[in-house]
């Protein structure tokens, strides 16, 4: 079974809208990492959060952590047409081995 | 550049045939990793391998196998007890330290014909 569940499973926005999508696991994690997947292509890596942290950014890309929720949550601000794409997360369940959830599809509009 | 190659893009098999998906990277890392990708379902992980000459079996290993003879090469072989081969297949690579996060290959698409 998926240790990480991304939520919703797609998402629509206009161009300039933010988009939100949360990850929610259920066994104890080292990290959490986020990647972005454009259709046909490998995935791409976005972000890493450790277990000790609680927030990070790059960019336009803001991740939080909420250990004692066991949830993330991705943010893009300002989003594009080229956001277009799927979102994973990937939590390692203590093992260091990175299991994916099923991906939310983002959809942004021009 | 650094990164990881796949070959070839797209790979048919007829029934019965065992096919290998070439996966090499040049980026110095020690794990590598095989996932299998099919829609709705997101990544499973296949098979990997944190040092030469070692692999763990991942949560659907039924039906593959693999190799890594070499630290740049990760050749992954769906077999013909593999009943349900058809998906796109992912390796990644991760160097040491687990701190930095995968860089994953652009994938080969299988089809069973």
């Amino acid at each position: 079974s998926q240790q990480g569940e991304e939520d919703p499973q797609a998402l629509s926005i206009q161009e300039g809208e933010n988009a939100t999508m949360n990850c929610s696991y259920k066994t104890s994690i080292n990290n959490l990492q986020w990647y972005r997947q454009n259709s046909g292509r490998g995935l791409v890596h976005l972000i890493l959060i450790r277990s000790n942290e609680r927030e990070k950014h790059s960019g336009r890309l803001r991740v939080t952590l909420d250990t004692s929720k066991k949830s993330s949550s991705l943010l893009i601000t300002a989003s594009r047409a080229a956001d277009t794409a799927s979102y994973f997360c990937a939590t390692d369940g203590g093992s260091y081995i990175p299991t994916f959830g099923r991906g939310t599809s983002l959809i942004v509009h021009p | 550049d650094g990164g990881i190659t796949q070959s070839p893009k797209y790979l048919f098999r007829k029934e019965g045939q065992n096919v290998t998906l070439s996966c090499e990277q040049n980026l110095n890392h020690d794990a590598m990793y095989w996932y299998r990708q099919d829609p709705g379902q997101g990544l499973r992980l296949i098979y990997y391998s944190q040092i030469v000459n070692d692999f763990q079996k991942g949560d659907i290993a039924e039906g593959y196998s693999v190799s890594r003879e070499k630290k740049e090469s990760f050749p992954l072989t769906v077999t013909s007890a593999q009943k349900n081969p058809t998906a796109f297949y992912l390796c990644a690579s991760e160097g040491t330290g687990a701190n930095y996060g995968y860089t994953f290959g652009s994938g080969t698409r299988l089809t069973v014909v």
